[in-house]
Order: structure tokens, then C-alpha cells, then sequence
């Protein structure tokens, strides 16, 4: 009964595949979050979500397109990746948007 | 533009001692602040928050933090720390005028040593 479930947890890919990471969260929250952790443990906003529609969109290149099926859903596809792609992907999700985040466990993603 | 800054990167602290890990805020309008704690291999968790209201705000496993405007901080303190306590710690900031967007600080490791 995890709150944020992603899949998978880990992710090596090569140069030039595409790529996709699942994320649902079983919390009747309104809004869904991905967050992109580097090897330094800097964290940032990608894309954020309420109640489906689009409302942060950070300076991201176009290969990473989320895709919000329904309010407990938040999927991340990505194009081409690319080396620099390499990176710990969390999905969180809150209850509004003022409120503090649930995130998942994380998505490793190696690119080599 | 908001922005968030944990000046230590590393804090050592011994087992019983008080902690503070602290943060300060850049932001228009009222302040949303929060407290993440991150254990290795693991996603954040919520430790604490302040939107409104009395100033010290308590949170989970003991911590609190004091919202400070004047100094635009909220560092997050314990009493007595715990070797368990070991972890990351972000504080992050949200203003209602940024679209609700949170912006991260860069982090601080806690080494509690027994």
C-alpha cells in the first residue's frame, strides 16, 4: 500500500533510446509532481500537475514530455536520451498545491 | 525570483547534543516553508512546514523550526540528536505568487556521532 509507487526503480539505457517511467499515487491527491535529483543531490522541479492540467513546466528540453492519464497518474516519457539525462527521477504528488509532497522512491536512470 | 540557500553543506553533531540545520529564504509575498529529510536510497520525506501562525512549528522525530521574517530563516533544530538522524536535509520554499513552484535548497548532510 505505498502512497507513491514508480516503476521501475532503476533504469540503464543507451544513447538514443527512448524511455518511459510510471508513476500512481493512491492518495486522492489533486497534485502530481517530477523531480529531477543530479549526482549532487540538487533537486528540481520538472513538471507539475493539478487535477491533470499542466502547470509548471520548468526549462526542460522538449524530449521529456509527462502524460497525466487521470488524477492518480503521472507518467514521464523521454526522447533521445542522452548522457546528462543520467539522474534520480522522483514523482511526488500533494494533497493541493499548497501543501507539502509525498514523493516515490525514486527512478535511477543510467544512460551509457 | 525565489531562491533558498543551506550555507553549511555538512553539519557534525554528537548523539545527545541540540542541532540546528539551517536555511534561509528569498521570496515575493508570504512565504510557504517546508523541511525534507532524505535517507540514502530513499525519496524525501516531510518533516515540517509553516504556512501560518506560530512561529516555532513542530514536526515529526522531534524537529522543529522557527520561522524568523525578519531574517527571512526557518532553520530546523532538535533538542538532542539521535545517530538515526543521520540523513539530508532540504528546506524548501513556495510563494503563491510563483505558481506555487518550490524551489529546493542544495541540501545539508546531518553526521550524528555517537
Amino acid at each position: 500500500d505505498t502512497a507513491v509507487s514508480q516503476t521501475p526503480k532503476y533504469l540503464v539505457t543507451q544513447m538514443g533510446n527512448d524511455k518511459s517511467i510510471k508513476c500512481e499515487q493512491n492518495l486522492g491527491h489533486d497534485t502530481m509532481y517530477w523531480y529531477k535529483q543530479d549526482s549532487k543531490k540538487f533537486l528540481k522541479i520538472m513538471f507539475s500537475y493539478n487535477n491533470k492540467e499542466l502547470i509548471i513546466n520548468e526549462t526542460v528540453p522538449n524530449r521529456f514530455s509527462p502524460k497525466s492519464p487521470d488524477k492518480a497518474h503521472l507518467n514521464l516519457h523521454i526522447n533521445s536520451l542522452e548522457l546528462g539525462d543520467s539522474a534520480v527521477y522522483f514523482c511526488a504528488s500533494s494533497q493541493d498545491l499548497g501543501s507539502e509532497a509525498f514523493f516515490g522512491q525514486g527512478t535511477r536512470l543510467t544512460v551509457v | 525570483a525565489q531562491s533558498v540557500a543551506q550555507p553549511e553543506d555538512q553539519v557534525n553533531v554528537a548523539e545527545g547534543n541540540p542541532l540546528t540545520v539551517k536555511c534561509t529564504y528569498s521570496v515575493s509575498g508570504n512565504p510557504y516553508l517546508f523541511w525534507y529529510v532524505q535517507y540514502p536510497n530513499r525519496g524525501l520525506q516531510f518533516l515540517l512546514k509553516y504556512i501560518t501562525g506560530d512561529n516555532l512549528v513542530k514536526g515529526s522525530y522531534g524537529f522543529e523550526a522557527e520561522f524568523n521574517k525578519s531574517q527571512t530563516s526557518f532553520h530546523l533544530k532538535k533538542p538532542s540528536a539521535l545517530v538515526s538522524d543521520s540523513a539530508l536535509y532540504f528546506c524548501a520554499v513556495r510563494a503563491p505568487t510563483g505558481g506555487f513552484k518550490t524551489i529546493f535548497g542544495a541540501g545539508t548532510r546531518l553526521f550524528v556521532k555517537a
